[in-house]
């Protein structure tokens, strides 16, 4: 079946630093999509690419659609405490299914 | 601006016992799917409905069922819960036409303990 491979598993990053992480896979997506998790909660959306090699950014969030349309990845600038979370991507495929990677949790240590 | 709602949000279950989870979505979206999340395991689809009267299987569908009479709601069954499905339950909707709006938006999740 498809999958996603995202990495890293885990990050513990100053405050301040910059954080990126990535997911791969060898499907072809259409969308890729990136969530974040607060404790507690659902996942929240926080950007969606639709094209590929497509950057967008929101706010200190970028993330861009790679080339092949096998992989993207999320930048976080100048990290806040409230960045803490598990991150997500997820990728759409042709025939519409939307697929998870395992997710990034990211510690920020003060 | 209600989103996906989904009830309830905690329950404890008895090893055997039977249980519904119930989700809500009021975007008029065609797709609805049910999660669970497990730790280190991310997100994996149990089921998923391409619209109402359809559903399909995901990636780890045995022990639940599920059913989808309206296109607002997806149902999630339990017949006999067992300790291996203790987990965190989320529902999510999306369109499904390619580059329209195709975001999935997610409820808040139920957590499920079952002993």
């Amino acid at each position: 079946g498809q999958q996603l491979n995202q990495s890293p598993q885990s990050m513990f990053i100053q405050e301040g630093e910059d954080v990126s992480m990535n997911c791969t896979s060898s499907s072809i997506f259409n969308t890729w999509l990136w969530y974040k998790q607060d404790p507690g909660e659902g996942p929240v959306l926080l950007i969606a690419l639709y094209k590929a090699g497509e950057l967008t950014s929101n706010g200190r969030l970028t993330a861009q659609f790679g080339i092949t349309r096998k992989d993207s990845f999320l930048n976080i600038s100048a990290s806040i405490p409230s960045d803490v979370g598990i991150y997500f991507c997820a990728g759409q495929l042709r025939d519409d299914k939307i697929i998870f990677g395992k997710g990034t949790r990211l510690h920020i240590l003060p | 601006n209600a989103g996906v709602t989904q009830t309830p949000k905690f329950r404890v279950l008895k090893t055997g016992q039977s249980m519904t989870l119930l989700c809500a979505q009021d975007m008029n979206h065609e797709y609805m799917y049910w999660y669970r999340q497990d730790p280190g395991m991310g997100l994996r689809l149990i089921h998923y409905s391409v619209g109402e009267g359809t559903t399909a299987k995901g990636e780890v569908p045995d022990g639940y069922n599920v059913s989808r009479l309206k296109k607002q709601n997806f149902l999630l069954g339990l017949e006999s819960a067992a300790p291996s499905q203790t987990s965190v339950y989320f529902c999510a909707s999306s369109y499904s036409r390619y580059g329209m709006n195709t975001e999935a938006f997610f409820g808040q999740g139920t957590r499920l303990t079952v002993v």
